[in-house]
């Protein structure tokens, strides 16, 4: 089955800052690859996700790029701000008759003032 | 819209002691998952729906964790003779079926606590 590595576990910036969070996959198949912003007691909000015949996908302040070759995919939040911080989560979703997504651990990402 | 709904949002269970917790999709969703999150993991894949049909539960930790979905709708996932372990928080996420929609909607989870 897949396998998500996500890194790193916590992440401080000043705000202003960029943060950068990278995932590897395992499975080849996957076609998938949400971004997701979990607050403390809250549910997972997508953020930006991309597909795996796109390299790069920008939103505002938020892009992501994959890499497909070398099986992995970034998260970029550029000018941090303080309510940028939050868990965020990477996952991929597999192309074959399994629909569910399998999850990184989570970066703890802690924006300061 | 109204999101994904979940309830209850907290549960506390002695040791032993069977669960059920409700998620409702958003209307016409076809596709309802069911997923565990532990304290500072990320969400792990229990079970998936879609429509009235589980068409994987491979995700499902023990037989003692059993989902349900009759009417396509609104689904329930039990837990019998709740133990320690099963303590973390149950997501459920819905997707619609349109054809390169991929985006799970999640709701606000159901925190188990057993004692």
């Amino acid at each position: 089955g897949e396998n998500v590595e996500q890194h790193p576990s916590t992440l401080s910036v000043q705000e202003g800052d960029s943060a950068v969070i990278k995932c590897t996959y395992s499975d080849s198949a996957s076609n998938y690859f949400p971004w997701y912003k979990q607050e403390l007691g809250k549910r997972p909000q997508l953020i930006i996700d991309i597909r795996s015949n796109v390299g790069e996908k920008k939103d505002q302040r938020i892009a992501v790029t994959l890499n497909k070759t070398a099986k992995h995919f970034s998260l970029h939040i550029t000018e941090t701000q303080p309510e940028d911080s939050a868990v965020y989560f990477c996952a991929a979703l597999s192309s074959g008759s399994a629909r569910q997504l399998t999850f990184g651990s989570g970066t703890q990402l802690t924006v300061l003032p | 819209g109204a999101g994904v709904s979940q309830s209850p949002r907290y549960k506390v269970a002695k040791r032993g002691q069977d669960v059920a917790l409700r998620c409702d999709p958003i209307s016409g969703h076809v596709s309802l998952f069911w997923y565990q999150q532990a304290l500072g993991q990320g969400p792990e894949f229990l079970t998936y729906f879609q429509n009235e049909a589980q068409l994987d539960k491979s995700g499902l930790p023990s037989d003692r964790f059993f989902a349900e979905r009759p009417e396509g709708s609104v689904s329930t996932l039990k837990i019998q003779r709740t133990q320690q372990e099963d303590s973390a928080v149950y997501l459920c996420a819905s997707s619609p079926a349109l054809a390169g929609v991929n985006e799970q909607f999640f709701g606000p989870g159901t925190r188990l606590t057993v004692l």
